[in-house]
């Protein structure tokens, strides 16, 4: 099955300063990647999602990037806020499966 | 406000209580899902639903049971649960097929004493 490695596990960063979560997945049938915002108390969101067909992927201060010959994607985000604080999850799945595979999670902290 | 409710948000339940989790959708989404996680873990797949038929079980342990009564609604029924049960449960909806994103509930938190 999937495999879905990411890092780092912790991240700080200072206010409007870039960060940046990395992520590696293991199989090569995998073609859909989206990434999810966890805050404290609530469900994951999907903040954004790339497919195997596309490299990049922007909106407004979030990117994400795709290597699928690497087998690695990451997720870029640009100007920190305050409110980007939160568990970020990179998945993983291909098109056949329902199941999705998670990371193991980015606790990114904004430093005011 | 996420489209996927969940109730109750907390639930307390000892080892001998029957229980039920509830999910509701309303955006004419075809899969239904049931998530576990555990504090600082992600979630994990417990159970799929397709078009109101299971398709996946993740190898559950039987206390756990799962019901999609409609395409817009998800039980997941509790019997006999241990204290490592306690957990985070988290529903899910997608529209299925290709690439399409799934949207979560914000989740029952369940202990069990």
């Amino acid at each position: 099955g999937e495999n879905v490695e990411q890092h780092p596990s912790t991240l700080s960063v200072q206010e409007g300063d870039s960060a940046v979560i990395k992520c590696t997945y293991s199989d090569s049938a995998s073609n859909y990647f989206p990434w999810y915002k966890q805050e404290l108390g609530k469900g994951p969101q999907l903040i954004i999602d790339i497919r195997s067909n596309v490299g990049e992927k922007k909106d407004q201060r979030i990117a994400v990037t795709l290597n699928k010959t690497a087998k690695h994607f990451s997720l870029h985000i640009t100007e920190t806020q305050p409110e980007d604080s939160a568990v970020y999850f990179c998945a993983a799945k291909d098109f056949g499966n329902e199941k999705l595979t998670f990371g193991t999670g980015t606790r990114l902290t904004i430093i005011p | 406000d996420t489209e996927v409710t969940q109730t109750p948000k907390h639930l307390v339940m000892g080892m001998t209580n029957k229980k039920s989790l509830k999910c509701e959708q309303h955006m004419g989404h075809r899969a239904m899902y049931w998530y576990k996680q555990k504090a600082k873990k992600p979630p994990e797949l417990m159970f799929v639903y397709s078009y109101e038929k299971l398709s996946i079980n993740e190898s559950v342990p039987s206390r756990f049971s799962p019901e999609c009564p409609n395409s817009s609604l998800l039980n997941l029924h509790l019997h006999a649960l241990q204290p490592e049960d306690s957990a985070l449960y988290l529903c899910a909806s997608s529209q299925g097929g290709q690439g399409r994103a799934l949207h979560f509930g914000n989740g029952t938190r369940l202990t069990v004493t």
